[in-house]
């Protein structure tokens, strides 16, 4: 079974500042099947990148996702203070089975 | 617009059953399925499960196999979770999502989430 990786666990930045998020697949994934989701605290998650770099509906063009094979990221271009939240990377597989990552808390410096 | 409502909090003593439901608006609920997300206190997202609002195939996570029934009911828009032989374990937020059936089956709506809480 595939594991995805997360990286780093938490990150601590500013607003204004960019944020770069990693998702590291054990084994190499179709990247139609990778995508990212946002939580906040006591929410539910947020859809914001589907196939590894579509935007979500209504999410800011400040969301981009990158990526092939075995490793994704997502990039926040500049940090708006509601980005400060817990991300989600996830991966549909052969099995017809969802995978999420352990999560990436990015959190206000 | 796309909504999913789910029903309210449970608590249940271990060894029993609990049926979750997710109501289903905004879209034609035959042309979706539905998926569950379970959250633990503190935890991160884990997969239970998906069901096909057309045909009401399943498939679920191995981890539930044998505990864990889902349905769906297309007159009424609403999907459902049976979760059986309750463990303390158990206690987490369980979300319902919209799960499409191209791209990448990615989950483009969700529930509020409905807290099941094990105990005896």
């Amino acid at each position: 079974e595939i594991v995805l990786t997360q990286s780093p666990g938490t990150l601590s930045l500013s607003p204004g500042e960019r944020a770069t998020l990693s998702c590291r697949a054990s084994q190499s994934v179709d990247s139609i099947y990778l995508a990212w989701y946002q939580q906040k605290p006591g929410q539910a998650p947020r859809l914001l990148i589907y196939g590894a770099s579509n935007r979500a509906t209504g999410i800011p063009d400040r969301f981009s996702g990158s990526g092939s094979g075995t490793d994704f990221t997502l990039t926040i271009s500049s940090l708006e203070p509601e980005d400060f939240a817990v991300y989600y990377c996830q991966q549909y597989g052969s099995s017809l089975s969802y995978i999420f990552g352990q999560g990436t808390k990015l959190e206000i410096k | 617009q796309v909504q999913l409502v789910q029903s309210g909090p449970e608590v249940k003593t271990p060894g029993a059953s609990v049926k979750v439901s997710c109501k289903a608006s905004g879209y034609t609920f035959t042309t979706y399925g539905i998926s569950w997300v379970r959250q633990a206190p503190g935890q991160g997202l884990e997969w239970v499960g998906w069901s096909s609002a057309r045909s009401g195939n399943a498939n679920y996570a191995q981890k539930f196999q044998g505990r864990v029934t889902m349905t769906t009911d297309p007159s009424a828009n609403t999907a459902y979770m049976d979760l059986r032989s309750l463990r303390s374990d158990d206690t987490a937020v369980y979300y319902c999502s919209r799960r499409r059936n191209s791209h990448g089956f990615d989950l483009d709506y969700w529930g509020q989430g409905t807290l099941l809480t094990v105990s005896s």
